[in-house]
């Protein structure tokens, strides 16, 4: 099995930076998925990552380090739409995804 | 509009009912799967099934059952609800099970188990 923490809240003013990290213990790794989910929605793909290394998509960023079993999401230039809960999934030998809890990140003025 | 639907979008259950919830992909995706979301656990994985014929357990999967006769379908069904399954449940699918081949998730059916 899994076991996959992030932390439960994050606070950050509207054009800063947060950064959500993830920590995991694994029985097998076949890659790292982020997602959004907005209150009341279905969760969406944010990124992936299988390789150790930062993947850059516009203001999102994700990093992985496998030999350390963690990782981050950087959410940049924050904007009021970006409030919503952030999901680490790691994907293990059977190809079955774990979800950690989430990490509720409320974007103020 | 390609995408996953799922009925209900919500439902309000006596305990001891039985109830199907309804999940239709139409991206001809081979992989779906059934979670259940409750606050502060996150997304756990009740049932899946690799491609249509085939299904496995999740992590958390008595007091469900699932059948794929198809590609697009992937009912769950509770045989004999009980209150500990009021949950916020989710489909999703994904191309395949490797790869960047990401899941794509349904609006959901929140249920009651009165």
């Amino acid at each position: 099995g899994q076991n996959i923490d992030q932390p439960t809240e994050m606070t950050a003013t509207e054009g800063a930076i947060v950064q959500i990290n993830c920590t995991y213990q694994t029985s097998g790794f076949n890659g790292l998925f982020w997602y959004q989910q907005h209150a009341g929605e279905a969760p969406t793909f944010l990124s992936y990552n299988v390789l150790d290394g930062l993947e850059e998509k516009g203001r999102f960023s994700s990093f992985l380090s496998r030999s350390k079993g963690y990782s981050y999401l950087l959410l940049k230039e924050l904007q009021m739409k970006d409030s919503a809960s952030y999901l680490c999934a790691v994907r293990d030998s059977d190809y079955k995804l774990s979800f950690g809890a989430g990490t509720t990140v409320t974007v103020r003025a | 509009i390609a995408g996953i639907t799922q009925a209900p979008t919500s439902q309000i259950l006596a305990a001891g009912r039985r109830m199907t919830l309804r999940c239709t992909q139409d991206m001809r995706h081979n992989a779906m799967y059934w979670y259940r979301q409750d606050l502060g656990l996150g997304l756990r994985l009740i049932h899946y099934s690799n491609t249509a014929g085939t299904t496995g357990k999740g992590e958390v999967p008595d007091g469900y059952s699932v059948s794929r006769a198809n590609t697009d379908d992937f009912p769950l069904t509770l045989a004999s609800a009980v209150p500990s399954q009021t949950s916020v449940y989710f489909c999703a699918s994904s191309e395949g099970t490797s790869g960047e081949e990401t899941q794509y998730f349904g609006p959901g059916t929140r249920l009651l188990v009165l």
